[in-house]
């Protein structure tokens, strides 16, 4: 089952960051927080994952709070191209040896011009 | 990209036909998955392998088997099509169990 919730829709501007919420309060201590989006028709696309620390790569920074119970995915300078949904999922990190990702209904983005 | 190809991209069968959808990969990743995606359900897990020959099941498996006799190939079979399995496939891949997932392009089965 997926163990997070989204809000279905958010919108933003072009050029604007675009913060994408996620709640996971049953994460437990060896699950990571994964970001998948998925564009129109498309296979989803990894976009970034952490445990506890903020990470931060070409595409995204991922803030996660202090009790693991909620991240934000933030996008600094959206562009029409980012317009997807946005999928945060909870998975076992390394050493796990199930592997399973289970996806939720995820965020609709729309980035407007 | 990740090097997966899936195949065929697009399928019309008829009920009651057996069907196979293959994914294979060339990035010699241990971990192979199959979801389908409908409307107002999101992705749903199928079918895993976490080697060859190892697979298991997932949310949704009832209807469907799997293979995995090399590791390049994932083999998602419908024994008996049915119109409920009209859906669109994806096959992913990763290389440990808990690393990141790359998915595939994508099947679009229609069972009529």
């Amino acid at each position: 089952d997926a163990k997070t919730t989204q809000p279905p829709s958010m919108d933003c501007a072009e050029g604007r960051a675009a913060n994408l919420p996620c709640n996971h309060s049953t994460i437990s201590g060896n699950e990571y927080v994964y970001w998948y989006r998925q564009i129109h028709s498309q296979g989803p696309q990894y976009i970034i994952h952490g445990l506890k620390n903020n990470e931060t790569n070409e595409m995204a920074s991922l803030i996660i709070t202090e009790d693991r119970k909620s991240s934000t995915l933030i996008l600094p300078h959206a562009t029409l191209r980012d317009t997807a949904v946005y999928y945060c999922i909870v998975r076992e990190g390394r050493g796990s040896t199930l592997g399973r990702l289970y996806f939720g209904r995820g965020t609709q983005l729309t980035v407007w011009p | 990209d990740a090097g997966i190809t899936q195949s065929p991209r697009h399928k019309v069968t008829e009920t009651g036909t057996p069907v196979t959808l293959r994914c294979h990969q060339t990035e010699n990743h241990r971990y192979m998955y199959w979801y389908r995606q409908d409307p107002g359900h999101g992705l749903r897990l199928i079918h895993y392998s976490y080697g060859v020959k190892d697979t298991d099941k997932g949310e949704v498996s009832d209807g469907y088997s799997v293979s995995r006799s090399k590791t390049e190939d994932f083999l998602l079979t419908l024994e008996s099509a049915t119109s409920s399995q009209t859906s669109v496939y994806f096959c992913a891949i990763s290389e440990g169990a808990g690393t990141e997932a790359f998915f595939g392009q994508g099947t679009r089965l229609t069972v009529v």
